[in-house]
Formats: C-alpha cells, structure tokens, sequence
C-alpha cells in the first residue's frame, strides 16, 4: 500500500472553478511538499509545510496541512489553463530522510 | 545558474547497452538523490548520497550503480539495460539540515529502451 495517498487521481474542471486535491498518511508527516509537473519537465517546487494547521498561498494556490500532520489539501482558486499539469505531494515521514511520493493528480481545465 | 543539473536530457538505446547518466548541484548540499518516475508518473527514490557516501539504497537491481565523486556531483551507472529500465531518473539535492526548500529537483532524463 501506499504510504502517501493522493486523490483524486484524475480532474478536469472548467475554466475559473475552484479545485482542491488532498493527500493522506496513516503516519506523521515531517515536511510535506506540493510540486507539479507539466508533460516532459521537471518538478516545479510550489509549497512546503511542516507546522501541524499551517497554510501556504502562492497567487491562486493554498496549501494546508492539518492539526495532526497527517493530511494536506491543495486548493486552487478560480483556474486558469496554466494550472494545468500533474500535481504531486511529497513527504518526508517519520524523518526518513527522503521524499515520498503520492500517486499524482493529473488536473485537466477546460476553456 | 542552473541549481540541480542532469546530462542527457533525452537517452535513447538498444537493449543490453550501458549508460550513465550525470548529475551536478551548485547549491552547495549535502544530499542528494535519484528518483525514477515510471509511465504512470509515480515517482520512487533509487538512492540517496550524503557527502559521498551512501545512504539510502531502496530495493533497486544491482544494474543500477551510483557515484559520487563529491558531493556536489552524483552520477547514475546502468548496465545491460532492460526495457522495463524506461522511465524518467530525476536527480534531487537537499541540506542535510532541512529548509523551506528542502529538496531541488533537476529536469530528469527521459531514458527510452529500445
């Protein structure tokens, strides 16, 4: 099993509607990570969160990890076709020193 | 002033060849990674290098051997390549200590199998 759970897998949203993708672990998070990717490129880093109830925005994006550590949401506000891509979160758990990563969420916005 | 850098981009080559893939970070980390990211896009740590010595070698074929001459650099060595070897290796770096940053992550190299 997974031990970081990313849903939904897949989302397409129209133009200018609001969206969030959520990520879960049965265990503690130390450091969890929002990326996305665009077809063929690298990662692009967006946030970091490592606070239990802490929240991120960047422009139309905002992050947030729970009280517990063991969930955060990515929440994108009125999209535009930029934000496009597949979102990845990724997690440091349990002080493992690497980054583990959820399955991805292929976000499509249609025009 | 391109923070974690892999060479080549783009790999293609026959079955059974050897390759190597290389990596450089200028930011002056401690640590750092190879990721594969397979077809479906998930991505998975391969190993992890701190000041040049090994740390993390998750469940990878002894095909795969990395190096690292100094920690700014760490090169991944593939020998007699498979097609189920076809993915995109990203490279990643980090301080030991971590930051608001944490980890970088270069473009990847796209390896095709053929």
């Amino acid at each position: 099993s997974q031990e970081l759970e990313q849903s939904p897998q897949s989302l397409i949203v129209q133009e200018g509607k609001n969206l969030t993708i959520n990520c879960t672990s049965s265990k503690t998070l130390y450091g969890l990570y929002w990326y996305k990717q665009k077809y063929g490129e690298g990662l692009i880093f967006l946030m970091m969160l490592q606070k239990g109830g802490e929240e991120k925005s960047h422009e139309k994006i905002t992050a947030k990890l729970d009280e517990k550590k063991q969930q955060s949401s990515l929440h994108i506000t009125a999209s535009q076709p930029s934000h496009a891509g597949i979102y990845l979160c990724g997690a440091d758990i349990q002080g493992a020193q690497k980054l583990v990563f959820g399955q991805g969420t292929r976000l499509t916005i249609n025009p | 002033d391109t923070a974690v850098s892999q060479t080549p981009k783009y790999l293609v080559t026959q079955m059974g060849n050897d390759k190597s893939i290389k990596c450089e970070q200028n930011l002056g980390h401690d640590t750092m990674y190879w990721y594969k990211q397979d077809s479906k896009k998930f991505l998975k740590i391969m190993f992890s290098y701190n000041n040049k010595e090994l740390i993390i070698n998750e469940t990878v074929p002894n095909r795969f051997s990395p190096k690292s001459p100094d920690k700014a650099h760490l090169n991944l060595h593939i020998n007699s390549l498979e097609l189920g070897d076809s993915a995109v290796y990203f490279c990643a770096s980090r301080p030991w200590v971590q930051g608001d940053y944490g980890y970088t992550f270069g473009s990847g190299t796209r390896l095709t199998v053929v």
